[in-house]
């Protein structure tokens, strides 16, 4: 039972690139979500989806976009990576929107 | 919105020293609250959650915290800290399907 698997762990991105992060759970949760942690900041939520086939945004999503692929997946997408979207980024998952959430090793991204 | 807010960024404390952290929320519904903690490194792990019922809520490794609904707070506390501690501790709230986190509390626990 792998929990909320991240890939990748680690990505250098140059300003203007685009990649995708992935992010997997095997507990049959409902709700899944993607937060950025900056230093002082917390986590603040980029997207949510409550429930496959819907997404949401969150708190900061300018600059992101998001796919459920299905129950299991939930990824992040950064069409043109600025150097403001340097920090460490988290996917997590909860049975349902507002309980306990899961979450996974993080992806530490740096662009330059 | 909901919204949570952290008193405190950084505490530093000796061995044995009791801990209170302070955590605030803003939210009209049903509320869910938590308590999470990154050790440096790691990913955030669950320490306790309040859903309903009795307002003190124990959780792991001697935390515990006290839903005061009148005062919309959530602080954690633990008696005696250890310096395996030594961490980021965030307050979180639920509501409207997702979970809002606060700016975290950055601990210090010198031998």
């Amino acid at each position: 039972n792998a929990g909320v698997t991240q890939t990748p762990k680690f990505q250098v991105l140059k300003t203007g690139q685009s990649m995708t992060l992935q992010c997997a759970q095997d507990m049959n949760h409902n709700s899944m979500y993607w937060y950025r942690q900056d230093p002082g900041m917390g986590l603040r939520l980029i997207y949510y989806s409550a429930s496959e086939g819907t997404t949401d945004k969150g708190e900061v999503p300018n600059g992101y976009n998001v796919s459920r692929l299905n129950k299991r997946e939930f990824s992040l997408r950064l069409e043109s990576a600025a150097p403001s979207q340097t920090s460490v980024y988290f996917c997590a998952s909860s049975e349902q929107g507002e309980t306990e959430a899961f979450f996974g090793q993080g992806t530490r991204l740096t662009v330059v | 919105a909901q919204s949570v807010s952290q008193h405190n960024h950084h505490v530093i404390l000796s061995e044995a020293a009791s801990l209170e952290l302070g955590c605030n929320y803003s939210y009209g519904g049903t509320v869910n609250l938590f308590w999470y903690v990154q050790y440096p490194g790691q990913h955030l792990q669950l320490l306790l959650k309040y859903f309903s019922g009795d307002p003190l809520v124990k959780g792991i490794k001697g935390f515990e915290a006290e839903f005061i609904k009148s005062k919309f707070s959530f602080n954690l506390r633990k008696p005696s800290v250890q310096w395996s501690d030594t961490a980021e501790y965030f307050c979180a709230t639920g509501g409207y399907n997702k979970l809002i986190f606060g700016a975290g509390t950055r601990l210090a626990v010198h031998p």
